[in-house]
């Protein structure tokens, strides 16, 4: 089954504990992207990348890190997690070629960092 | 100006009736243009992309491109219950950077 998977799902943390949250899809994409959604602010994009070890600044980089060393995996890395990264987390893919230009979404990632 | 906002909500229709959601957007380059839909707690679907100026029909789902006037509609005829969820549009330029933007989303209720 073709789909973007996240974990973990729930995540409740401190502030300053690194943590990762990891994003795989199995639709050999070549463009993947991180967003968080807050209420009454949307979904704004994090990071995204264009294909393997390419990567760039969305709207709301700080505080956040990636990498993309495989083609299937984006993971999210908070280096030092505070209160306003609490958030609902999307990870998302698609193609950049082909006509298709749907991307497809994971489940979201729910984070509290106290 | 926002570069891509949305009608602020909620937005109520009866059921059976038809849904009117609207978006408008600041670049003039933008090519692409999509509606989501997202259930409460659940992560966004494509419900219809459209390219070109004009309609574009998929079931009870119609997308309305006017690149002249900058805005992209959806209209959703014979509401049903199942239709509520919170419609997010997003638009994505012309050239290499494929970033997507997106409003901030709508609200729809359809009340039985």
């Amino acid at each position: 089954e073709a789909q973007v998977t996240q974990n973990p799902r729930y995540l409740i943390t401190v502030t300053g504990k690194k943590l990762t949250v990891t994003c795989s899809q199995n639709m050999n994409h070549e463009y993947m992207s991180w967003y968080r959604q807050d209420p009454g602010l949307g979904l704004r994009q994090i990071y995204y990348s264009m294909n393997v070890e390419v990567t760039d600044k969305g709207d709301v980089p700080e505080g956040y890190k990636v990498s993309r060393k495989e083609k299937r995996n984006f993971p999210l890395i908070l280096e030092s997690p505070s209160p306003n990264q609490t958030s609902l987390y999307f990870c998302a893919s698609s193609l950049l070629t082909g006509g298709d230009e749907t991307q497809y979404f994971g489940p979201g990632t729910r984070l509290l960092v106290l | 100006q926002k570069e891509v906002e949305q009608n602020s909500g909620p937005l109520s229709v009866p059921e059976g009736a038809i849904a009117s959601l609207n978006c408008t957007y600041s670049d003039r380059g933008s090519q692409s243009f999509f509606w989501y839909r997202q259930y409460s707690g659940k992560s966004p679907e494509l419900i219809m992309f459209i390219y070109s100026n004009g309609d574009k029909e998929d079931g009870r789902f119609t997308a309305q491109l006017n690149k002249a006037s900058q805005y992209v509609s959806l209209l959703i005829r014979d509401s049903q219950p199942s239709d509520s969820a919170t419609y997010l549009c997003a638009v994505r330029k012309a050239g290499a950077n494929s970033k997507l933007t997106f409003g901030k989303g709508i609200t729809l209720s359809v009340r039985p």
